[in-house]
């Protein structure tokens, strides 16, 4: 079957930095989207990757490793602002998107 | 980017009463657009795929005669729940995939409609 794994939830600290895993099991494999939602707000698109490795994006980038199945979410210079959850999602072979559940990331001054 | 709105925002509408939610590609044209439901604390579940010009397709244990959905131009979908029950009350959020991007599928969501069915 088609399944996302990734933490439930996390506690980082103001200025520091932090990396969400997420791994997945897809019938193919069309990229993987990494999408911030803040509570009560629809999901904002962030990353993605269809190509092994590193892609930066300012202060966030994603790692994809396709042999793995294997993607994370790293988030340097945390602010206040980055409280949010954080949606891991696959495009399957027919593009449909299979969501994870989300990470809540908890920020502390 | 392209902007996707959803109308309302939020609703409170008793139990065995019909709620009507728009969808709407605001800068661009989308003959897809998805519905999802997400549930507190919960990921998003994709409810149905609305194809402009034919029949939406309906994920596995979601009611066609519930839900309804009507694609009727290309920057409009709309969702309507009948008879909503308070099981029925949840956050339903509306996408559309980015035209200019092909296979690459990223999608843009409307900002979300939070229903409560008393």
């Amino acid at each position: 079957g088609q399944n996302i794994d990734q933490p439930t939830e996390m506690t980082a600290t103001e200025g520091a930095i932090v990396q969400i895993n997420c791994t997945y099991q897809t019938s193919g494999f069309n990229g993987l989207f990494w999408y911030q939602q803040h509570a009560g707000e629809a999901p904002t698109f962030l990353s993605y990757n269809v190509l092994d490795g590193l892609e930066e994006k300012g202060r966030f980038s994603s790692f994809l490793s396709r042999s793995k199945g294997y993607s994370y979410l790293l988030l340097k210079e945390l602010q206040m602002k980055d409280s949010a959850s954080y949606l891991c999602a696959a495009a399957d072979s027919n593009y449909q998107l299979i969501w994870g559940a989300g990470t809540k990331l908890i920020i502390k001054p | 980017g392209a902007v996707v709105s959803q109308h309302p925002s939020w609703v409170i509408c008793k139990s065995g009463t019909s709620v009507k939610i728009e969808c709407r590609s605001l800068d661009f044209q989308a003959t897809t657009m998805f519905w999802y439901r997400q549930f507190p604390k919960q990921s998003l579940m994709l409810m149905a795929t609305s194809n402009e010009g034919s029949k939406a397709t309906y994920e596995q244990g979601v009611e066609k005669d519930k839900f309804l959905i009507n694609h009727a131009s290309l920057t409009l979908s709309t969702l309507t729940v009948t008879s909503a029950h308070p099981e029925d009350s949840s956050f339903y959020i509306c996408s559309a995939p980015n035209p200019g991007q092909g296979d690459y599928n990223e999608q843009f969501f409307g900002p979300g409609t939070r229903l409560t069915v008393l």
